[in-house]
């Protein structure tokens, strides 16, 4: 079975300033996708950015940007020019690309923006 | 449009009861999911409605729990005798699917569950 581990339960940044989330996974498959959720205090899960296992370039979503390291299956988040509106639970995620449609997701790290 | 839904928002039983919690995914979404998130922790997966096909229950932690979907529209996600353990968040989720390629689950809110 696929796991998800994010080493990381609580993060802190200076407003403006870059933080790196830290994500890594255990998989025996070699196509599967991997995301990056925020769940701020409202609960609701929003998808920041995804990647797929194939891809050899890191995703980016204007300022969030992921480092994938494919051999040694870690997934970091990157996010610049940190505002207060980034604050809340990042989540990583694991989806295979057959078969079992679920996601996997990861224990959460808790962002706090410091103005 | 409008998002995925879910009822109640809140939800505090006795244990031993019985509780249903109803999800309405977005129009035209195929693909129906249910997750249970503990305080603090990250989500689990419970089961997955995909159109009228069988649907994948590997997820349910007990013979308590149940869900049904009808057609490609609400879901409703049943705990029996719940127990203080239940207490969670329940997130639904909903998505468009075609066979080879990959789309985004949309979550609702959640029903947070309190066993007392």
């Amino acid at each position: 079975a696929q796991t998800v581990t994010q080493s990381q339960p609580e993060m802190s940044v200076q407003e403006a300033e870059t933080v790196t989330l830290s994500c890594t996974y255990d998989t025996s498959e070699s196509d599967y996708y991997l995301f990056w959720y925020k769940q701020p205090p409202s609960r609701q899960m929003i998808l920041v950015i995804r990647q797929e296992a194939y891809k050899q370039q890191n995703a980016t979503e204007n300022r969030f940007s992921v480092n994938f390291q494919k051999a040694a299956k870690s997934f970091s988040l990157k996010i610049s020019d940190s505002q207060l509106g980034d604050a809340a639970m990042y989540f990583c995620a694991y989806r295979s690309a057959r078969g079992a449609q679920k996601l996997v997701f990861g224990q959460g790290t808790r962002l706090t923006i410091n103005p | 449009g409008a998002g995925v839904s879910q009822s109640p928002s809140n939800k505090v039983t006795e244990k031993g009861k019985d509780v249903e919690l109803r999800c309405d995914p977005i129009s035209g979404h195929t693909a129906l999911y249910w997750y249970r998130q503990r305080l603090g922790q990250g989500l689990e997966f419970l089961i997955y409605f995909q159109g009228n096909s069988a649907p994948d229950k590997s997820g349910l932690p007990s013979d308590r729990f149940s869900a049904e979907r009808t057609g490609e529209s609400v879901s409703t996600l049943t705990i029996q005798r719940t127990q203080q353990e239940d207490s969670a968040v329940y997130l639904c989720a909903s998505s468009r699917r075609l066979a080879g390629a990959v789309y985004e689950q949309f979550f609702g809110p959640g029903t947070r569950l309190t066993v007392l």
